[in-house]
């Protein structure tokens, strides 16, 4: 069965700096795998997917993920973090059902 | 608008009291699905919906049964609601599967959510 796992719980950056936010998957085939962002109280927004080709995605708010088939993992990056991408991340992976991690709450700081 | 829509977005009940949240989308979506959020353990799924009059189990679906009557609609239904149950509920859809093999590549839609509290 197909699984993904977020390491960190909670992520801290200053404004400006780069972001990454980890992620790591276990399938038995093709992954097809997914970063969605949640804000408060808010229902959860699609950001990218890989699905095949490149293994560095672009999504929406300027972030990106970049594949790594031998690491198997998926992080999502984006160069210079805003106050405003302070969220809930949840990396995930489908099949024939879709499977979250737990999430990481992402702080970016002034 | 491209949507899907659940109701109530808060629910505070008691023990026992049947209680339906509704969700519907307005995407000619094939594949529904319910889950439930709660700290520290992300997003779990309860049941789905490959199509009409198709459902199956998620991870957690003791207590909570569904119906997949019309495409657009995927109601999740308490029969006897326990604390337990308390939690922040979303409804997603998405396009279903293209190929016999069951590739499913397609991003899903999110719900707003509901709250539930039972006491």
């Amino acid at each position: 069965a197909q699984s993904v796992a977020q390491p960190e719980d909670q992520v801290n950056v200053a404004e400006g700096n780069p972001l990454t936010v980890k992620c790591t998957y276990s399938v038995s085939g093709n992954p097809y795998l997914f970063w969605y962002v949640q804000y408060p109280n808010r229902g959860l927004q699609f950001l990218l997917k890989y699905i095949t080709g490149d293994n560095l995605v672009k999504g929406s708010y300027g972030f990106e993920a970049e594949f790594n088939k031998s690491q198997t993992s998926f992080h999502l990056k984006k160069p210079s973090a805003l106050v405003s991408d302070s969220a809930l991340y949840f990396c995930a992976v489908r099949d024939s059902d879709m499977r979250f991690g737990a999430g990481t709450r992402l702080t970016v700081k002034p | 608008e491209a949507q899907v829509t659940q109701n109530p977005r808060y629910l505070i009940t008691v023990t026992g009291k049947k209680l339906t949240v509704t969700c519907s989308q307005n995407m000619n979506h094939e594949y529904m699905s319910w889950y439930r959020q709660d700290p520290g353990l992300g997003l779990r799924q309860i049941y789905y919906s490959m199509n009409v009059e198709v459902t199956d189990k998620g991870d957690v679906p003791e207590g909570y049964k569904v119906s997949r009557k019309e495409k657009r609609n995927f109601p999740l239904i308490l029969e006897s609601p326990s604390p337990n149950q308390t939690s922040l509920y979303f409804c997603a859809s998405s396009f279903g599967p293209r190929t016999s093999g069951g590739a499913a590549y397609y991003e899903q839609y999110f719900g707003p959510g509901t709250r539930l509290t039972v006491t």
